[in-house]
């Protein structure tokens, strides 16, 4: 299996464009997790979903930030508009139910 | 999830073995203690987990208190490759419930 797949690897950005971040699960996987990564917070989950639908977002910053999971094998985590702040490094992990997650190598934001 | 108290860093001199230590006073019945790790800006890697008996795998050995308190991660001989960040987790295996949080976890530095 190729593991989690996230693209694109680089994003730079300027604040208010809009930013769309995707991700790839493990095939079989029905879990799939969105995490942010800044040196200031560390690695905070923003979301989860269980066969494609979101269980709990409590985590996702504002409402600038939303995330869709249209099937199984696709996610996507926008920010519109994005902002300075929001600059980080994005990861998606995907597991199976009691099973140790598998992070994909993130995506690397950078909004000027 | 149970919080979950890590040094912030430690060193290791290269061969000798690596003892990680991970307090977790409040952890519950139900409760998995999972051991990642993350080399420089990859996503965090799956090292091992367990409940209550002491686990091996070929990466590593996870020794857990008879209380459930606190465990240790042994890397039984330590490369330079070892260098990352460790993060200790607690998580419970419950069917719907995969809510996975990160702490700040210890950097170790493997020295040669």
């Amino acid at each position: 299996d190729a593991g989690v797949i996230q693209s694109p690897r680089h994003e730079v950005t300027e604040m208010g464009q809009e930013v769309t971040l995707r991700c790839k699960p493990i095939s079989g996987h029905d879990y799939l997790f969105w995490y942010r990564q800044t040196m200031m917070r560390g690695l905070e989950l923003l979301i989860y979903f269980n066969n494609n639908v979101p269980i709990d977002d409590s985590g996702m910053p504002e409402d600038r930030f939303s995330a869709k999971m249209p099937n199984a094998s696709f996610s996507t985590l926008k920010i519109q508009p994005s902002e300075p702040r929001d600059s980080a490094v994005y990861f998606c992990a995907s597991a199976r139910v009691n099973s140790p997650l598998h992070f994909g190598n993130g995506t690397r934001l950078t909004v000027t | 999830d149970a919080k979950t108290t890590q040094p912030p860093s430690m060193d290791c001199a290269e061969g000798r073995a690596a003892n990680l230590p991970c307090n977790h006073s409040t952890i519950s019945g139900n409760e998995y203690v999972y051991w990642y790790r993350q080399i420089h800006s990859q996503g965090p890697q799956y090292i091992i987990h367990g409940l209550k008996n002491n686990e091996t795998n070929e990466m590593a050995s996870l020794i857990i208190t008879e209380d459930r308190k606190s465990s240790t991660l042994i890397l039984p001989h330590a490369t330079l490759r070892d260098t990352a960040v460790y993060y200790c987790i607690v998580r419970f295996h419950s069917g719907g419930y995969q809510k996975v949080t990160f702490g700040t976890g210890t950097k170790l530095q493997v020295i040669p």
